[in-house]
């Protein structure tokens, strides 16, 4: 079974400030992919990585870097000098085979974060 | 270059009506998948459809839930006999293949439930 877990529940910070969110997960599939999406308060789920397990590499899109470490079977997401528009709950996800025929995706229960100016 | 498409944006039912939710893959996408967002339970996989057949349903309840993409047209969620427990967001996500390379999610369904 696979499992994620995103132990923040609520993270607020004063705009410029760096912030990490953590994502800790658990499946036996040595195959699978790791995915973070943004919610604003609009409510669309709003799509910002996907990761193999095969690589490790950190990612750097703008202020946002994603750390993937399969040693501790986590995959952090640091935002840098953050802003107010940044404001939202951010899903981690992971994605292996159910054994069904899908990679569906199993969902953390999200961070809300919370940019105050 | 529209992304994935869903209607309506909010739903109200009355007990024990039908509720029709309707998603339009990105163009080129034949995968399909559906979540359910509940506030208490966060955001839980329904169902899992391949144009014209149903791959993995094993998070649909049982009873009085359905779902369908046929060959043309959209994929269609189908709730029969709402009760006030179904009010959810519920989001409809496609990609390219099976292996999700970029899964996008439209902007969801929210159903109320009176």
């Amino acid at each position: 079974a696979q499992k994620v877990t995103q132990a923040q529940t609520e993270i607020s910070v004063v705009e410029k400030e760096d912030v990490t969110l953590d994502c800790v997960y658990e499946t036996r599939d040595t195959t699978y992919y790791l995915f973070w999406y943004k919610q604003p308060p609009s409510g669309e789920l709003v799509f910002l990585i996907r990761r193999n397990s095969f690589d490790e590499q950190n990612e750097i899109s703008g202020r946002y870097s994603w750390n993937f470490q399969k040693s501790t079977s986590s995959f952090n997401f640091t935002i840098t000098a953050s802003q107010v528009v940044d404001s939202a709950v951010y899903f981690c996800a992971l994605s292996a085979n159910s054994g069904a025929g899908s990679y569906q995706l199993t969902f953390g229960k999200g961070t809300k974060l919370s940019v105050i100016p | 270059n529209a992304g994935v498409m869903q209607n309506p944006r909010h739903l109200v039912r009355r007990r024990g009506q039908e509720a029709r939710l309707r998603c339009s893959p990105m163009k080129g996408h034949s995968h399909v998948y559906w979540y359910r967002q509940l506030p208490e339970e966060g955001l839980k996989f329904m169902v899992y459809l391949q144009k014209e057949n149903i791959i993995d349903e094993s998070g649909m309840p049982k009873e009085r839930f359905s779902a369908e993409f046929p060959k043309e047209g959209p994929s269609i969620l189908r709730i029969q006999q709402v009760v006030r427990g179904d009010s959810a967001a519920y989001f409809c996500a496609s990609s390219r293949d099976r292996f999700n390379e970029k899964l996008l999610f439209g902007s969801g369904t929210q159903l109320s439930v009176l």
